[in-house]
């Protein structure tokens, strides 16, 4: 079974700094990777994805991902984050074998932005 | 183009009770998921729906349950409610087809809280 592994639960992180945010997945197989962003009281936004191809992908806000198949790591980029950035980070996996609607999440990541 | 929509926003029900949640999915996707999102566990799949069937089913128990329409949209139920059950129900869908190449989109969710 696919799991996926979110080591940080908050980090702390100055306005104007660069971020990065670990993910780690266990899957048989080439997974189907994304980020989701959850801002309090609000529903998951998609901020990238990767399906296959290049290993670094571009999502919205600024944010970039790279796929690392050799240490099954899909780690969260910004180079200069903004207060606004401030919110919980999800990294999901998706199975080929459930059609890749079944997302396997891990337990999140919070960003704090300090001024 | 509208997102998906989640109907009530918030819900205060007691224990013993059933309810039903209702999603909206945007126009065109066919696939809905349902998600649980608690502190202690939390983002978990419950179910997917695509074309009015039951495709993918997580590991919860049959008190909860849903249904799709022709129309997409979908609602979840859950009967005898119990105090564990207060969590942010999430919706997503997507297009739906089993290529993978079609992210879930999410909803803002319904809050529910048992008494």
């Amino acid at each position: 079974a696919q799991s996926v592994t979110q080591p940080d639960i908050h980090i702390t992180v100055s306005e104007g700094a660069s971020l990065e945010l670990r993910c780690n997945y266990s899957y048989g197989a080439t997974p189907y990777l994304f980020w989701y962003v959850q801002s309090p009281g609000q529903g998951l936004q998609l901020l990238l994805k990767y399906f296959s191809g290049d290993t670094l992908v571009q999502g919205i806000k600024g944010f970039e991902a790279e796929f690392k198949r050799s240490q099954s790591s899909f780690n969260l980029r910004k180079p200069s984050v903004h207060w606004s950035d401030a919110a919980e980070y999800f990294c999901a996996v998706g199975a080929m074998n459930t059609g890749f609607q079944k997302l396997v999440f891990g337990t999140g990541t919070r960003l704090l932005v300090s001024p | 183009k509208a997102g998906v929509t989640q109907t009530p926003r918030y819900l205060i029900k007691t224990r013993g009770q059933q309810v039903t949640l209702s999603c909206s999915p945007i126009s065109g996707h066919r696939s809905v998921s349902w998600y649980q999102q608690t502190p202690g566990q939390g983002l978990q799949f419950l179910f997917e729906y695509f074309s009015e069937t039951q495709r993918n089913k997580g590991n919860f128990p049959g008190r909860f349950s849903g249904r799709q329409f022709s129309n997409s949209r979908s609602e979840m139920n859950v009967s005898t409610l119990e105090l564990g059950d207060s969590a942010l129900y999430l919706c997503a869908s997507s297009l739906g087809g089993t290529g993978g190449d079609q992210p879930q989109h999410f909803g803002d969710g319904t809050r529910l809280s048992i008494l």
